[in-house]
């Protein structure tokens, strides 16, 4: 099966600079991407990763590690605003098959 | 702004009864998923339409059905509703398979 883990939650300080990890078993995925969900609203776009690297998008970065599976979200100069869920998801080589993980519950704190 | 709408945004049913939900996706979009959501967790893949047919299916049984229309507006149709069955179910669209999707706000189904 096809099963992605990421901590439950986390908390930072406004200003500071947090890293969630996704875990993930290597067969069968094309691509991670990341979503970020406001509670009550719906899953809103981040970043995807299909090759190894990081990628760089304004205060938010990804990184996929494919030989790993492993991936992480980093998110500098926190605010308030990030406090939200923050969900890994992977895609099976054909796009058919969307696993996403549970969601990481990101606290930020002044 | 996504683009994809989705109505009613919420819906109270009873046990037994059947649902129709909707979703209305950008011109262009020749893929939408539906996905279940329950609070807390992440959103559980129901199944996937590309250019109107069945594309992937998770983990649902068959009472879980759906279309989508030349238009680029879809539907979730679920029979027999069980208590279970209260979530978020959202729908997510792209362009084409293997892209980012964008998702609606989701429609809340209680289940009474």
């Amino acid at each position: 099966g096809q099963n992605i883990d990421q901590p439950t939650e986390m908390t930072a300080t406004e200003g500071a600079i947090v890293q969630i990890n996704c875990t993930y078993q290597t067969s069968g995925f094309n691509g991670l991407f990341w979503y970020q969900q406001h509670a009550g609203e719906a899953p809103t776009f981040l970043s995807y990763n299909v090759l190894d690297g990081l990628e760089e998008k304004g205060r938010f970065s990804s990184f996929l590690s494919r030989s790993k599976g492993y991936s992480y979200l980093l998110l500098k100069e926190l605010q308030m605003k990030d406090s939200a869920s923050y969900l890994c998801a992977g895609v099976d080589n054909y796009g058919q098959n969307f696993v996403f993980g549970p969601g990481t519950r990101l606290s930020v704190l002044p | 702004e996504t683009g994809v709408t989705q109505s009613p945004t919420h819906l109270i049913k009873t046990r037994g009864q059947q649902v129709t939900l909707r979703c209305s996706s950008q011109s262009g979009h020749n893929t939408v998923s539906w996905y279940q959501q329950a609070l807390g967790q992440g959103p559980q893949f129901i199944f996937q339409y590309y250019r109107e047919e069945e594309n992937g299916r998770g983990n649902f049984p068959p009472r879980f059905s759906g279309l989508q229309f030349p238009n680029y507006s879809s539907e979730l149709n679920v029979n027999a509703l069980e208590l279970d069955d209260s979530a978020l179910y959202l729908c997510a669209s792209s362009p084409d398979r293997n892209q980012p999707q964008h998702f609606g706000d989701g429609t809340r189904l209680s289940i009474l």
